[in-house]
This record gives C-alpha cells, sequence and structure tokens, in this order.
C-alpha cells in the first residue's frame, strides 16, 4: 500500500535558526496536506497543496510540492518557540479516496 | 477553537470493561474518521465514514467497533481490549477528500 516518509524524525534548533521537514510518498499524490500537532494537542491543519510544482507560503512557513506529486517540503525561517509541535505531512491519492496517508511526524525543538 | 469534540477526553479500562468513545462535528461535514496515535507511529486510519455509510475499515480488531447514527456523530465503541490498546484516539470530519479537522482526543488507558 502507500507509504509516506517523512524525516527527520527530531529537529532541535535554536531560536532564530531556520528548520526544514521533507515527506516523500511511494506513489504520486493527488494531493499532499501538513499538520502541526502541539505537544499535547491534536493535529491542525495547516495548508494543502495540489498542483505539481506549487509553493505556498504562510507568513515563516513555506511549502512546496515536488514536480512528480511524490514529495514534499515545509521549510520555516527564523525559527520562534511557538513554532514548537511535531508537523506531520499527509498524502491523498484522489477521487473519491477519503483516506490519508500520514507520515511519522518530524518532532521540533527550540532552544530559546 | 475546534468544531469536532471528543467525550470522554480521558479514559481507564480494565480488560474486560466495555465503553464508548465519542465524537461529534458541527462544521457539516460528510465524512468522518476514527485515527489511533501511539507514541513513535504514524497516525493510524482505523475507520472512514461518508454519509454514515463506512468506506474504510484498516483491518481494525473486532474488539473495535465502530457506529455512524448520522453525519455529525461517530461512535467507537470498546471491548476487551488489550494494553497495547492503549493510546489517544483521534476523531476528525472532512468535507471533501483531503482537509481533515480533528477532535482533541481521548487518551485511552487500558490496564
Amino acid at each position: 500500500g502507500q507509504q509516506v516518509m517523512q524525516i527527520p524524525q527530531y529537529q532541535h534548533v535554536q531560536e532564530g535558526e531556520d528548520f526544514t521537514t521533507y515527506c516523500n510518498s511511494s506513489t504520486t499524490l493527488s494531493n499532499i496536506q501538513w499538520y502541526k500537532q502541539r505537544p499535547g494537542g491534536h493535529p491542525v491543519f495547516l495548508i494543502q497543496l495540489v498542483k505539481s510544482g506549487e509553493v505556498k507560503k504562510q507568513k515563516r512557513l513555506t511549502f512546496q510540492f515536488g514536480e512528480a506529486k511524490k514529495n514534499s517540503s515545509l521549510h520555516i525561517t527564523a525559527t520562534q518557540t511557538t513554532d514548537v509541535g511535531t508537523y506531520f505531512c499527509a498524502g491523498n491519492s484522489g477521487g473519491s479516496n477519503y483516506k490519508l496517508t500520514f507520515g511519522k511526524g518530524t518532532l521540533l525543538t527550540v532552544n530559546p | 477553537e475546534t468544531g469536532v469534540t471528543q467525550t470522554p477526553r480521558h479514559l481507564v479500562m480494565g480488560m474486560t470493561n466495555k465503553k464508548s468513545l465519542k465524537c461529534e462535528q458541527h462544521l457539516g461535514h460528510n465524512a468522518m474518521y476514527w485515527y489511533k496515535q501511539s507514541a513513535k507511529k504514524p497516525l493510524e486510519l482505523m475507520f472512514v465514514y461518508n454519509f454514515k455509510e463506512q468506506t474504510e475499515n484498516n483491518s481494525v480488531p473486532s474488539r473495535f467497533s465502530p457506529e455512524c447514527p448520522n453525519s455529525s456523530h461517530l461512535f467507537l465503541h470498546l471491548h476487551t481490549l488489550q494494553p497495547e490498546d492503549s493510546a489517544l484516539y483521534l476523531c476528525a470530519s472532512s468535507p471533501e477528500p483531503g482537509t481533515q479537522y480533528f477532535g482533541p482526543g481521548t487518551r485511552l488507558l487500558v490496564l
């Protein structure tokens, strides 16, 4: 079945440093989504990418979808302590399929 | 913040107990989901309901029994669970294939 790999599993940075997490799917995706889960919280939807090569920005966060629609990345510029949490990517194979396949997530910790 | 509510938020049960988890969404979405989140594992999809019909059962053991009486409510009935079933159980809803809105979860401990 479809697999979604995410690296790194953990990332510790100093406040102000940049951070990137990468996501790779074993199959071509219809779309990919990113979620953030704060410690003790639940996943919260951040963004959805649909088009090949798409790039979207949300303030300090930049999301990219690969040309082959099999990989994606999330980049945070100048991290802040509020960025702490686990970032998950989730792939959807499209059509009427409601199933999302989640990566294991990247836990980001930020040293103030 | 969330239009998806879950009760109870915490649950401790013995292996011989029967309990139910409840999820309610106030977003008018068509689809609802149950996920299991264990330490060091990806979010595991358990069940998907679309317009009250089950469209996905991800090889979940029969000791977990879902029920979806309408598009706004979803239950997960639990019986004779094992300690390895201890996890955070998350409910989610979505308006279309893709974007999911999660509830706060029920943290379950099986003794």
